[in-house]
Order: structure tokens, then sequence, then C-alpha cells
């Protein structure tokens, strides 16, 4: 089993619209990740929360992390093409494990 | 490019071959992971190291597999007796401290 579960598992819009990305689990974390991956790439580091109920924003990008420090959010706002690709969270307490990850693919 | 770099980029060996990969990771990370990626899934952790200390390794990795990190600079992944479910992305990421790994570009390897 998985230990981080992310949601949904692909989602597909259309340019301009809002989604909303999860994962979750059921442990406590020092802190999350979120990466963005592409094909035949490795995962590049978006951003990292630390504080329960943390919320971060980059550019079009908000990220929360839960007060409980089991879950995260991504939000994406007006979403365009190059926002295509695989999501991943990343939970660390000693070492580091991934979820999953949401592929995401925006049409023009 | 001061960034981590992993070689080669791509591997195709023949089942049963033993295979190494190498990973430089940035300059003064003093933690290195390895972690096996394969289509439609996410990282799945291998091992990690804390400067040349292997401080975990998963469950999930036979005994074909060995990692090290000799002074605590780079670090090479070994597969021996290669199996066709050995093929998958492997990645190794730095990171300065606990948290915010930074990933090369990975190495493919296919078994046939």
């Amino acid at each position: 089993t998985q230990l981080l579960e992310q949601s949904p598992q692909f989602l597909s819009i259309q340019e301009g619209e809002n989604l909303t990305v999860y994962c979750n689990s059921s442990s406590v974390f020092s802190s999350l990740q979120w990466y963005r991956q592409e094909p035949g790439e490795g995962p590049v580091l978006l951003v990292t929360v630390v504080t329960g109920g943390e919320v971060k924003k980059l550019k079009r990008l908000t990220f929360q992390f839960g007060d409980a420090r089991k879950d995260s959010s991504l939000h994406i706002t007006a979403a365009q093409p190059g926002d295509t690709g695989l999501y991943l969270c990343a939970g660390e307490n000693n070492d580091m494990r991934f979820g999953a990850g949401t592929r995401l693919t925006v049409k023009p | 490019d001061t960034g981590v770099s992993q070689d080669p980029r791509h591997k195709i060996t023949k089942r049963g071959q033993n295979v190494t990969f190498r990973c430089d990771p940035i300059s003064e990370h003093n933690r290195l992971y390895w972690y096996r990626q394969t289509l439609g899934q996410g990282p799945e952790f291998l091992t990690y190291f804390q400067n040349e200390a292997q401080l975990e390794k998963s469950r999930l990795l036979s005994d074909r597999f060995s990692a090290e990190r000799p002074k605590g600079s780079f670090s090479t992944l070994e597969i021996q007796r290669t199996e066709q479910g050995d093929s998958a992305m492997y990645l190794c990421a730095s990171s300065p401290h606990r948290a915010e790994a930074f990933f090369g570009q990975g190495t493919r390897l296919t078994v046939v």
C-alpha cells in the first residue's frame, strides 16, 4: 500500500480552468514537498511545507499543509498547457516517500 | 552545471548481467537518495545515505541490489543478475538537509 495517497490519479482540463489535487496519509510528516515531473526527466521541486496549516503560493500555484501535518493540497488557478505534467507529493521524516502522483493534462 | 548528475542516461543489458549506475550529487549535499520509478508510478524509495553512512534500505530491495557512497561524495548503485522486472528509471537525488531533494535526470534501465 502507498504511504501517501494522491487524488485524482488523472486529471484532464481545459486551459483557464482551476483545479485542486490532494495528497493524504495516515502518517504525520516533518515536512512535505511537491514536485512536478515531465516524461523522461527527474522530478523538480516546487515547494516545501513544514508547519501545520501553512499556505505557500508560487505564482498561480497554492500549496496547503494540513493542520495535523498528514495531508496537503495543491491548487492551480487558470491552468495553462505548460502546467501539464506529473505532480508528486513526498512526505519526509527520516527518509522521503512519494505518492503515485496526479497526471495533469491541460488542453489549449 | 552544478546539478545532480547520473551516468549513464540509458542502459540496455541482457538478463543475468550485472549493471552499475553512478550518481554525482550537488557539492556539499550530505544526503543522497536512490529511487526506482516505473511507468505510471511515483518514485519508489530504495535507500539513502547521510554522508558515507547508508542509513536505510527498503525491505523491497533484494540482495541483488547494493549501493555505496565512499567518502560521502558520489554514489553507485549495482544490480547483480538483472531480471526483466528490474527495468525502470533509477533516480538519484541529493539534499543539503532533511527536506528539499534535488533530482538527477535518471538512468533508464532496460533488461532484455
